[in-house]
């Protein structure tokens, strides 16, 4: 089965700065999506930024970006510039497209950010 | 706008009750899922619909039951609440497994 894995609970970084958030994942899989995904306070879970596995070109979406390193089944989250407005719970998903196709989540890391 | 609701956002039962969470979509989704999110663990896959009347267990099926009669709506069923079911529950969908997945509010549910 797979399974994801954030190892880190709580981060924080001061507003500007940049974070990165730090994602595993096991699989015996080839081909896969990958997701991270935002909850803030009002719950409302937002996708911020999806990889395909078999693109070797890591994405970006504006200030977002991730570092994804399919050999070592990592996959990190980096966010610049932080904005106070970035303060949630971040998840790492991964949907397989293979069998059940199911999305499984990690942990949540929370991230907070400091004026 | 996709829109995924979840019937209530907070919910209160007896131990030993039936429990109906219900989620409807409105954007002719094929995929369903149910999640509980507690600290700590993250969400946790309860169960996923890829079609209607499909279903299949996710990680933590036990205690719990769903149906899809309909494309657009997933129920949870917690046969005999029991306070080890005390969670937030969220129901997300998706068109297909490349896309990205839309979620509900979310339902507080306390078992009591």
């Amino acid at each position: 089965a797979q399974t994801v894995t954030q190892s880190q609970p709580e981060m924080s970084v001061q507003e500007a700065e940049t974070v990165t958030l730090s994602c595993t994942y096991d699989t015996s899989e080839s081909d896969y999506y990958l997701f991270w995904y935002k909850q803030p306070p009002s719950r409302q879970m937002i996708l911020v930024i999806r990889q395909e596995a078999y693109k070797q070109q890591n994405a970006t979406e504006n200030r977002f970006s991730v570092n994804f390193q399919k050999a070592a089944k990592s996959f990190s989250l980096k966010i610049s510039d932080s904005q106070l407005g970035d303060a949630a719970m971040y998840f790492c998903a991964y949907r397989s497209v293979q069998g059940a196709q199911k999305l499984v989540f990690g942990q949540g890391t929370r991230l907070t950010i400091n004026p | 706008d996709v829109k995924v609701t979840q019937s209530s956002r907070y919910l209160v039962k007896r131990t030993g009750e039936k429990v109906f969470l219900e989620c409807v979509q409105d954007m002719d989704h094929e995929n369903m899922f149910w999640y509980r999110q507690d600290p700590g663990l993250g969400l946790r896959l309860i169960y996923f619909s890829y079609d209607v009347k499909m279903k299949e267990k996710g990680d933590i099926p036990e205690g719990y039951s769903v149906s899809r009669e309909k494309k657009e709506r997933f129920s949870l069923i917690l046969e005999s609440a029991s306070t080890n079911q005390t969670s937030m529950y969220l129901c997300a969908s998706s068109l297909r497994v490349d896309t990205e997945a839309f979620f509900g509010q979310g339902t507080r549910l306390t078992v009591v």
